[in-house]
């Protein structure tokens, strides 16, 4: 079975520009969480989504930052304005309702923006 | 504020040493515990979960969970270079809420 997947792997965008991440979870799973990573902070969580719906936006740093869930399959995560300090790894991770909440990652996406 | 903690390392080890890693919380009504591996440059893969008090295993790997003392901890036995890699804590907390809790990670080196 595939797992989640991201695109793209790596994007470099200039300041001010808008930059659009995408996940797919694995099939089956009603739940999907976006993080983001640094060195200095780790993992943050951003969002996270049930059944389409976000549940917890909390982690959403600021109104810069929106995301989407379409459908059970697709969510987006989307920067505009960019700036400097959003270049971080931002990872897609899926879990399934009924399991422990043990949670797969997808690949990531390298965002850089300068 | 709901925390994890972990040393950051790194944690050298010699090939066929036993690595242990550890992990404390603050959330006391915590319901599960999670162990992934992270790999420089590639995204956290889930390692071992546990939610009982008490041992786990998987192979060369074991889990130990301490809930009256709020630690959680993960044995490597039998190291190998290829564990090499930083190790993440995640917790979850009580209630309904399926958000996990992140360590900051230790990284562990194995010297062959």
């Amino acid at each position: 079975d595939a797992g989640v997947i991201q695109s793209p792997r790596h994007e470099v965008t200039e300041m001010g520009q808008e930059v659009t991440l995408r996940c797919k979870p694995i099939s089956g799973h009603d739940y999907l969480f976006w993080y983001r990573q640094t060195m200095m902070r780790g993992l943050e969580l951003l969002i996270y989504f049930n059944n389409n719906v976000p549940i917890d936006d909390s982690g959403m740093p600021e109104d810069r930052f929106s995301a989407k869930m379409p459908n059970a399959s697709f969510s987006t995560l989307k920067i505009q304005p960019s700036e400097p300090r959003d270049s971080a790894v931002y990872f897609c991770a899926s879990t399934q309702q009924g399991s422990r909440d043990e949670q797969y990652f997808g690949p990531g996406t390298r965002l850089t923006v300068t | 504020q709901k925390e994890v903690e972990q040393n950051s390392g790194p944690l050298s080890v010699p090939e066929g040493a036993i690595a242990s890693l550890n992990c404390t919380y603050s959330d006391r009504g915590s319901q599960s515990f999670f162990w992934y591996r992270q790999y420089s440059g590639k995204s956290p893969e889930l390692i071992m979960f546990i939610y009982s008090n008490g041992d786990k295993e998987d192979g060369r790997f074991t889990a130990q969970l301490n809930k009256a003392s709020q630690y959680v901890s993960l044995l490597i036995r039998d190291s190998q270079p290829s564990d090499s890699a930083t190790y993440l804590c995640a917790v979850k907390g009580a209630g309904n809420n399926r958000k996990l809790i992140w360590g900051l990670g230790t990284s562990l080196a194995v010297n062959p």
